[in-house]
């Protein structure tokens, strides 16, 4: 596509169910990310995938967050077991070399906890 | 304190002003990037340097790595340049991650 798709726009959640949000990245881009924005808070990486190497996960904050990159384009990241504070911005982007190759963020997907 | 550092936080500006934010970071990196975030969260990437400047219509960004200081100036501001302007480096060494700063709020009024 011309541009990186993240799916819902908006996501409501009782705490404690699970939720899978959705990165269609812009084809060809072998890199992708997702970073998180929380209320006031700055962004926060999460994952990176380039390839099909071994993804970093070192951002991830807690073993309830989990992601896959499926053919090396459509990513999801899953969140088990919900709380307040996973409420946040997850954002994803998508780039050709990684970094150094400039990339383009997707609008994010608003994530509300209740 | 963080490895990224943006001043000011907010900016309040008229239209056709000169803008500058300033960017300052304490770790070895391999490129800075500057971003521009619009209210309803959309991302758009400014720049990314490692060295020297870089122009792209009315918006400057200019990297002293020396100094590890970045600046995004805004030429002939308007109103539609209003946003959260944030700066993000590349740590030597992590080829995936980002470091953010919190980022500098821009509203320029008529």
């Amino acid at each position: 596509g011309a541009g990186v798709s993240q799916s819902p726009s908006n996501k409501v959640t009782e705490k404690g169910k699970d939720v899978e949000l959705r990165c269609d990245p812009i084809s060809g881009h072998t890199a992708l990310y997702w970073y998180r924005q929380s209320l006031g808070q700055g962004l926060e990486f999460l994952i990176y995938f380039q390839g099909n190497s071994a993804p970093d996960k070192s951002g991830l904050p807690s073993d309830r967050f989990s992601a896959e990159r499926t053919g090396g384009s459509v990513s999801t990241l899953t969140i088990q077991r919900t709380q307040q504070e996973d409420s946040a911005v997850y954002l994803c982007a998508s780039s050709l070399w990684g970094l150094l190759g400039g990339y383009t963020f997707g609008s994010g997907t608003r994530l509300t906890v209740v | 304190k963080n490895e990224v550092e943006q001043s000011p936080q907010n900016l309040t500006a008229q239209e056709g002003e000169f803008i500058t934010i300033n960017c300052s970071y304490s770790v070895g990196i391999s490129a800075l990037h500057w971003l521009q975030q619009h209210p309803g969260g959309g991302i758009v990437s400014l720049f990314m340097l490692s060295s020297g400047k870089k122009k792209h219509g009315r918006l400057i960004a200019t990297i002293n790595i020396q100094e590890k200081h970045s600046s995004l100036h805004i030429t002939a501001s308007h109103p539609r340049d209003s946003a959260v302007y944030i700066c993000a480096v590349s740590p030597l060494g992590t080829a995936s991650k980002l470091t953010f700063g919190t980022g500098t709020r821009l509203q320029v009024t008529l």
